[in-house]
């Protein structure tokens, strides 16, 4: 069974300062990994997500995450916030061929003028 | 259009009534998703249709909610007997892949927030 645990239910950062917004997963398989973003009353949108290969992802709006086996861990960056980054953010895992996603609880991203 | 879309966008219901919640999937997407989404939560799988196929219906919290796409496009998630812990927004998420597609990205749309009084 697959699972995920977002650290930090709110993050408050500066405009301009890193955002890092923690993810951690727990799968029997090798995982396929996504961060997504949901801005108010829309939909999820994906930023990002790593299958195989490169364990650092970029995607969009100037978001990165970086694999890291040993650390069962999907940490997401951005190295300087802005104000349109402020939104709700939810890590989720597949864990193979056929499996439906499973989110974390989401970390809400405030950012401070 | 372009995106998923879903109606309606806001339902309320008195506790006991049913109600059915439409999915609109992008066209020639052969995966469908619903999810539910608590207040403060993250989304939580529902059930999934390849096609007109419903192939896991494991998240399902009850025999209170059923869901149906009979056609392969157009999909319904139907709750009886509403209770006041149905209240959510419910997710429909399509992909053009079936499951076992690695690079298969869910697109989601806004979803219905669904509030039982």
């Amino acid at each position: 069974a697959q699972s995920v645990t977002q650290l930090g239910s709110h993050v408050s950062v500066s405009e301009g300062a890193l955002v890092l917004l923690r993810c951690n997963y727990s799968s029997s398989v090798p995982p396929y990994l996504f961060w997504y973003v949901q801005y108010p009353n829309q939909g999820l949108q994906l930023l990002l997500k790593y299958t195989t290969g490169a364990t650092l992802v970029k995607g969009i709006n100037g978001f990165e995450a970086e694999f890291k086996k040993s650390e069962t861990s999907f940490h997401l960056t951005k190295p300087s916030a802005h104000m349109s980054d402020a939104a709700e953010y939810f890590c989720a895992v597949r864990g193979g061929l056929g499996q439906n996603f499973v989110f974390g609880p989401g970390t809400r991203l405030s950012v401070l003028p | 259009g372009a995106g998923v879309s879903q109606s309606p966008r806001y339902k309320v219901a008195k506790r006991g009534q049913d109600v059915a919640l439409r999915c609109d999937p992008i066209s020639g997407h052969v995966s469908l998703f619903w999810y539910q989404q608590a207040l403060g939560q993250g989304p939580e799988f529902l059930t999934y249709f390849q096609n007109e196929a419903q192939l896991d219906k494991s998240g399902l919290p009850s025999d209170r909610f059923f869901a149906e796409r009979p056609e392969g496009s157009v999909s319904t998630l139907k709750i009886q007997r509403t209770q006041q812990e149905d209240s959510a927004v419910y997710l429909c998420a399509s992909s053009f892949t079936p499951s076992g597609g690695i690079f298969a990205e869910q697109f989601f749309g806004p979803g219905t927030r669904l509030t039982v009084l």
